[in-house]
């Protein structure tokens, strides 16, 4: 079946580091891929989003590319903030019908230091 | 504009109680989830509603029940709530509409812990 294997946290950077955290998936068909943001005591929000290969998501500073021959869609941000630290997820959208239901893994802790 | 919505925001309960999770969405949204959140193991899918009327189970839909109330309201229920199922839970909701690429909006999530 479907699934996303993401890298293990914690990840602690210093501001301004380079930020890369790996996300690769299995799926049948071309599912859409999406990267969530969790902030400390509140949901999930949507960062980026991609829906076929060689597509580039982007936001707030925030990559990620749909690689289909590497079945990989990484999360990196050039320079990162302490406003950053938070918990990313990376999903896979399991479209079927009239539900996109998401595949996630299992959440990567980005803690940023000043 | 308050989006998806959840009530309680915290619960606890003793092991054999019952409670019902609440969730509104405000966005005309056809398809909401539920899902559970635990360490090491990100979201997982309890179960879901395509649209007013109709549910279906995800991934982990055992010790649940939900009910999709209109088009607005979807509830989750523990009949009998077990240790096990202490976790935080999420509402979402999302309109797909033949569009593959469409979000999925989340509440705040309520955290139950069951002792």
């Amino acid at each position: 079946g479907n699934s996303v294997t993401q890298m293990e946290g914690p990840v602690t950077l210093s501001e301004e580091a380079f930020l890369t955290i790996n996300c690769t998936y299995t799926a049948t068909g071309y599912p859409s891929l999406f990267w969530y943001v969790q902030y400390p005591g509140e949901g999930l929000q949507l960062l980026l989003k991609a829906t076929k290969a060689d597509d580039k998501g982007s936001n707030k500073g925030f990559e990620a590319t749909y690689r289909k021959e590497t079945t990989s869609f990484h999360l990196e941000k050039g320079s990162v903030q302490v406003s950053d630290s938070a918990v990313y997820f990376c999903a896979l959208g399991n479209y079927g019908g009239a539900t996109n239901k998401l595949i996630f893994g299992t959440g990567t802790l980005l803690a940023v230091q000043p | 504009n308050a989006g998806v919505t959840q009530t309680p925001k915290f619960q606890v309960l003793k092991t054999g109680q019952s409670m019902t999770l609440q969730c509104a969405q405000d966005m005309n949204h056809n398809s909401m989830y539920w899902y559970r959140q635990d360490p090491g193991m990100g979201l997982r899918l309890i179960y879901y509603s395509a649209s007013e009327g109709t549910t279906d189970k995800g991934e982990v839909p055992n010790g649940y029940n939900v009910s999709r109330l209109n088009k607005r309201e979807f509830s989750l229920r523990l009949e009998s709530a077990a240790p096990s199922q202490t976790s935080v839970y999420f509402c979402a909701s999302s309109e797909v509409g033949g569009r593959r690429n469409t979000e999925a909006f989340f509440g705040q999530g309520t955290r139950l812990t069951v002792v």
